[in-house]
């Protein structure tokens, strides 16, 4: 069973990047899509991005121009950054397997964006 | 990017009632059309994927049915462990989109 877990801190300033990390166990992250979503609290999701395992990424227009999505085969994980935060970026981030239903998910973790 | 409308936002119905909830698409999304349910403090967990494939695990009283614009989903007996939010998301256009939810609350 794949299990994914995201790690990083809970806890970003404005204008910082936020950086997280999602390993992945019980299976190999190659020939897969890998996404990040995110849930700001009480909302609805958003769907950030995704790698494939070759490294190609595709983002969401929105957030485009401050996402980078990167994938370490070695490591079995991947990551996300977003650069200069803002209070709106807080969420619930989840790292998930897939680019179009993704079929398993981490539990998510809370990144808060403040002074 | 396509929006997804979902009704009711919250439907309120007994254990064992049949649960009946709808999304639908500003355009047309063919069959990819994906269903969620996420209970408090926890990740979605995929249900229905392209409009009606039951996921890995998935109990046979949640079916999904639709085309295009409309779809549905349908539990044919609520469970106790049933009641949470559901979220309806396309593939169809980059990006991937998710509906507001629809929350399916004991009466």
């Amino acid at each position: 069973q794949v299990q994914l877990q995201e790690s990083g801190p809970g806890l970003v300033k404005p204008s910082e990047t936020l950086s997280l990390t999602c390993n992945v166990s019980g299976g190999s992250i190659s020939n897969y899509y890998w996404s990040w979503i995110r849930q700001p609290p009480g909302k609805g999701l958003e769907w950030i991005g995704y790698v494939y395992y070759s490294g190609s990424t595709r983002y969401n227009p929105s957030l485009t121009s401050r996402v980078t999505i990167s994938v370490d085969m070695s490591k079995n994980q991947f990551s996300l950054r977003v650069s200069s935060v803002i209070a709106a970026d807080t969420a619930v981030y989840y790292c998930a397997r897939g680019m179009g239903a993704p079929d398993f998910w981490g539990q998510g973790t809370l990144v808060t964006v403040s002074s | 990017e396509i929006v997804l409308t979902q009704s009711p936002a919250t439907l309120s119905l007994s254990p064992g009632e049949r649960a009946t909830l709808s999304c639908r698409a500003s355009q047309s999304v063919s069959s990819y059309l994906a269903w969620y349910q996420q209970k408090l403090g926890q990740a979605p967990r995929l249900l229905i994927y392209d409009a009606f494939n039951r996921a890995t695990g998935v109990p046979a009283r949640f079916s999904g049915s639709g085309s295009g614009t409309d779809f549905t989903l349908t539990i044919s007996s609520l469970e106790p462990e049933d009641f949470a939010v559901y979220y309806c998301q396309q593939r169809s256009n980059w990006p991937p989109t998710f509906g507001q939810g629809t929350k399916v609350e004991i009466k």
